[in-house]
């Protein structure tokens, strides 16, 4: 079936490093990809989108571009912040109900 | 900004007892979600809601599990007799449309502990 894999965690970096965040996808037909962001103590917040091959979701600094070639949609930030702390989780949807998601990857970002 | 608020944060029950989860969507969204998590596992989907009836549900959402939108603003989820594998953190999402435009909305979750 449809499923999402990203990179375990948690990752610890150093403020003003710059981020990666693996995640790959298996899935039949064209679905739209989605990074989530959960503060501590917070919902799911959608963090940025994209819905087909070659698009390039943004938002605070952070980017995600869907390859269908590598079935790949990783998160990168040129530089963090302390206050980016969080988990977050890569996503897929077909047009349906229900969203799929990763485990989640816990980021410690470090002053 | 409107928000979907969860309640409680943390349920803990002893195992064959019920459990209702309290979510309260954003107003004007007319379709509503449950997802849980279980620690360490992905976040999974249970349930969809719309127009008083599931819309989807997943294999999980067995017949101990039901949904119910009791007013026009609450949306509850009932476990009738708990297992300890029911522990997890329990999901509420909302949005205002449903196929690949649309956006749903989270709260904070209720963690259930299931003794």
């Amino acid at each position: 079936g449809d499923s999402v894999t990203q990179m375990e965690g948690p990752v610890t970096l150093s403020e003003e490093a710059f981020l990666t965040i693996n995640c790959t996808y298996t899935a039949t037909g064209y679905p739209s990809l989605f990074w989530y962001v959960q503060y501590p103590g917070e919902g799911l917040q959608l963090l940025l989108k994209a819905t087909k091959a070659d698009d390039k979701g943004s938002n605070k600094g952070f980017e995600a571009t869907y390859r269908k070639e590598t079935t790949s949609f990783h998160l990168e930030k040129g530089s963090v912040q302390v206050s980016d702390s969080a988990v977050y989780f890569c996503a897929l949807s077909k047009g349906d109900d229900k969203i799929i998601f990763g485990k989640g990857t816990r980021l410690h970002i470090l002053p | 900004e409107p928000e979907v608020t969860q309640t409680p944060s943390h349920q803990v029950t002893q195992m064959g007892q019920e459990v209702i989860l309290r979510c309260v969507p954003i107003s004007n969204h007319l379709y509503f979600y449950w997802y849980r998590q279980i620690l360490g596992q992905k976040v999974e989907f249970l349930v969809s809601f719309y127009n008083n009836e599931i819309s989807e549900k997943s294999e999980i959402f067995d017949d101990r599990f039901s949904v119910e939108r009791p007013d026009g603003s609450n949306f509850t989820l009932k476990i009738r007799s708990t297992k300890l594998e029911d522990s997890a953190m329990y999901f509420c999402a909302s949005s205002e449309m449903t196929g690949t435009k649309d956006i749903q909305y989270f709260g904070a979750g209720t963690r259930l502990s299931v003794l």
